[in-house]
């Protein structure tokens, strides 16, 4: 079964702080994975894409890994600032077949003072 | 600014009720998708269309109809029959179906 699943579900921590979301994913074949980071109440917003031969990939304070053999992802946040408090999304697209996309449930950030 | 606008940001859905939601694209996108986001889970694809006059359902289209006359539109109704229907709905669109995938900001639909 085509799954994406991550850890933790929700997370607080004090800004200036680093922090490591993870993604575990079972799709296959597998495409490509992006983090999205959504505001409550907003559309999500993509940070990162990662294919295959993709091992890391940075944006700003955001590093994300991808170990495809081990089929897992992880989005590290450095420096952590209040408005990165939102949720994070772990996307796998599928190749091939007509949904393609595969969703986690996110995690829920909070950065507090 | 191109973007995908949603409209309402809030919607209240009477008993016996259908409701439509509102998804405008100045992108120039030939796809275009419906999600539902519901607290502790991923997106589901309720609907989606890769060209003007064609959709195909998603994994949870029941209860649900869309329309795609035009490019730049794709309207959602949720209808009577979806006894479930509280949740925040999410438009997308991108230049085909192989493509990333822009969101709009989302409408919550609650029951009065």
């Amino acid at each position: 079964k085509n799954q994406v699943e991550q850890s933790p579900q929700s997370l607080i921590i004090l800004e200036g702080k680093n922090c490591t979301l993870q993604c575990n994913y079972t799709v296959s074949p597998f495409s490509n994975l992006r983090w999205y980071k959504q505001d409550t109440g907003r559309g999500p917003v993509s940070l990162t894409i990662m294919t295959f031969s993709e091992n890391t990939k940075s944006n700003g304070r955001y590093t994300a890994t991808l170990d495809a053999d081990t089929k897992q992802s992880s989005l590290h946040i450095t420096a952590s600032q209040l408005s990165d408090s939102a949720s994070y999304i772990c996307v796998v697209r599928r190749a091939g077949g007509y949904n393609k996309l595969i969703f986690g449930a996110g995690t829920r950030l909070a950065v507090h003072p | 600014d191109g973007g995908i606008t949603q409209s309402p940001k809030y919607l209240f859905r009477k008993e016996g009720q259908n409701v439509t939601l509102s998804c405008e694209q100045n992108l120039n996108h030939d796809a275009m998708y419906w999600y539902r986001q519901d607290p502790g889970q991923g997106l589901r694809l309720i609907y989606y269309s890769q060209i003007v006059n064609d959709f195909q359902k998603g994994d949870i289209a029941e209860g649900y109809s869309v329309s795609r006359e035009k490019k730049e539109s794709f309207p959602l109704t949720v209808t009577s029959a979806q006894k479930n229907p509280t949740a925040f709905y999410l438009c997308a669109s991108s230049e085909n179906v192989d493509q990333p995938q822009h969101f709009g900001d989302g409408t919550r639909l609650s029951i009065l």
